[in-house]
């Protein structure tokens, strides 16, 4: 079966430092990525999707960037937070099949920015 | 307009009761649905996943699709405390970008 990880479970940051987010699939090949980023009370927004090793494709324009250095690893990096990179950072992956795609999530980082 | 829609709750019943969670779409390109259920500090769960309209049963629970109103729901019944959480509808084409467009969720609170 399928599992996907994240790590760390929770982080506390001050302004202006750096930011590592980590997330990887077990059990599945070639999956589709996806970073989503949910604020409390809101519902989620997609940050950055990868269809393959190093294919990136951001939706939002921010200071995070995401990598995706293997087929199962997924990363989420900023080089200088902000106060709004606050929030609940989901990571999910997707079969990707012909008849539409359904997403499975991972445990959720929880990021404090102070 | 959002192009997903949700009423945000809180959604109180009692244990026992039926529930109606409902969602509004814009979009007429959405072919297949998606029903997440999130628990506080949790990553959301695939709950129910259903193609066009129409009704599809998985035990307690039933989604609804009705394309010609834009209009989703899922319905629970026998309701538990257990059910208490989240409930978020994603919607997608099946085609293009193949993110999900989720709406912000209905909080869900069956009480004992």
């Amino acid at each position: 079966s399928q599992t996907i990880h994240q790590w760390p479970a929770t982080l506390v940051q001050p302004v202006g430092s750096p930011l590592s987010l980590e997330c990887t699939v077990e059990g599945t090949s070639n999956p589709n990525l996806y970073w989503y980023r949910q604020a409390a009370g809101r519902g989620l927004q997609l940050l950055f999707y990868s269809v393959g090793i190093g294919q990136i494709s951001s939706e939002v324009p921010q200071n995070l960037s995401a990598s995706r250095p293997q087929d199962r690893q997924f990363i989420l990096s900023s080089k200088k937070l902000l106060l709004s990179d606050s929030g609940f950072y989901l990571c999910a992956w997707g079969s990707g099949t012909s008849r539409g795609e359904t997403q499975y999530f991972g445990p959720g980082t929880r990021l404090l920015v102070l | 307009q959002k192009e997903v829609e949700q009423d945000p709750g809180p959604l109180s019943v009692p244990e026992g009761a039926i529930v109606s969670l409902n969602c509004t779409y814009s979009n007429s390109a959405f072919q297949y649905f998606m029903w997440y259920r999130q628990y506080s500090r949790k990553g959301p769960e695939l709950l129910m996943y259903t193609y066009s309209s129409g009704n599809k049963e998985d035990g307690r629970f039933t989604a609804q699709v009705d394309k010609s109103s834009k209009y989703i729901s899922l319905f629970i019944r026998d309701s538990q405390p257990s059910d208490s959480a989240t409930y978020l509808c994603a919607p997608h084409t099946g085609t293009g970008r193949r993110a999900l467009t989720f709406g912000s969720g209905t909080r869900l609170q069956v009480q004992p």
